[in-house]
């Protein structure tokens, strides 16, 4: 079956603008994590979505990081007022169960 | 707060030869994971560990975990060129987020 998608694959802006990163989990998947992996930080965890709980933002870097997850499916990821350590790769998963996460493309966001 | 190292970060090795990288954690959890990376992919799930002296394998990889050590190791046997890639282990917290380890890159040379 379809995996998780994220869209787009890749994304240049300008400092200081807004970017939109989707995640399209796999379908009937409850639970969503976005994380991200940049050079310096390797591999971090940002946010997760679990049915309609509260989303646990704990991993989120500042308040210009904002994710809004509609009708327990798609997920946006929100930069406000991009900065050039935002420059990452945005990975999404999504999972069944707490066993095991299945990770999207990912999108590398480039921030000029 | 939950802290994930891997070693060695690099390893270079030739065809045919056995190798093995370690995973160390620094608070107890319920499930290690171990995943591939190819350069410029997303992550491959490779083994889910979840009790202590779990042991599986798949193919030439065999990866294992002792829980009251806090340590995972993941074993190359007879290693082929294919098997280049980066490798992380991964460590549950809580019912949420994987902490990951700095990943290891492993180069096989013919």
């Amino acid at each position: 079956g379809a995996g998780v998608s994220q869209s787009p694959s890749n994304k240049v802006t300008e400092k200081g603008k807004d970017v939109e990163l989707r995640c399209d989990p796999i379908s009937g998947h409850t639970a969503l994590y976005w994380y991200r992996q940049s050079l310096g930080q390797g591999l971090e965890f940002l946010i997760y979505f679990q049915g309609n709980s509260a989303p646990d933002k704990s991993g989120l870097p500042s308040d210009r990081f904002s994710a809004e997850r509609t009708g327990g499916s798609v997920s946006t990821l929100t930069i406000q007022r991009t900065q050039q350590e935002d420059s990452a790769v945005y990975l999404c998963a999504s999972s069944l169960t707490a066993y095991e996460q299945y990770f999207g493309p990912g999108t590398r966001l480039t921030v000029t | 707060e939950l802290k994930v190292e891997q070693n060695p970060l690099f390893l270079s090795m030739q065809e045919g030869k056995n190798y093995t990288i370690y995973c160390n954690y620094s608070t107890t959890s319920d499930r290690l994971y171990w995943y591939r990376q190819d350069p410029g992919k997303s992550l491959e799930s490779l083994f889910v560990l979840l009790s202590n002296g779990a042991v599986k394998q798949e193919g030439r990889l065999m990866a294992s975990l002792d829980t009251k050590a806090r340590l995972s190791t993941l074993h190359i046997t007879a290693a082929v060129h294919d098997l280049s890639a980066t490798y992380f282990c991964a460590v549950g917290q809580g019912a949420q987020k994987l902490v990951f380890g700095q990943g290891t890159r492993l180069t096989i040379n013919p």
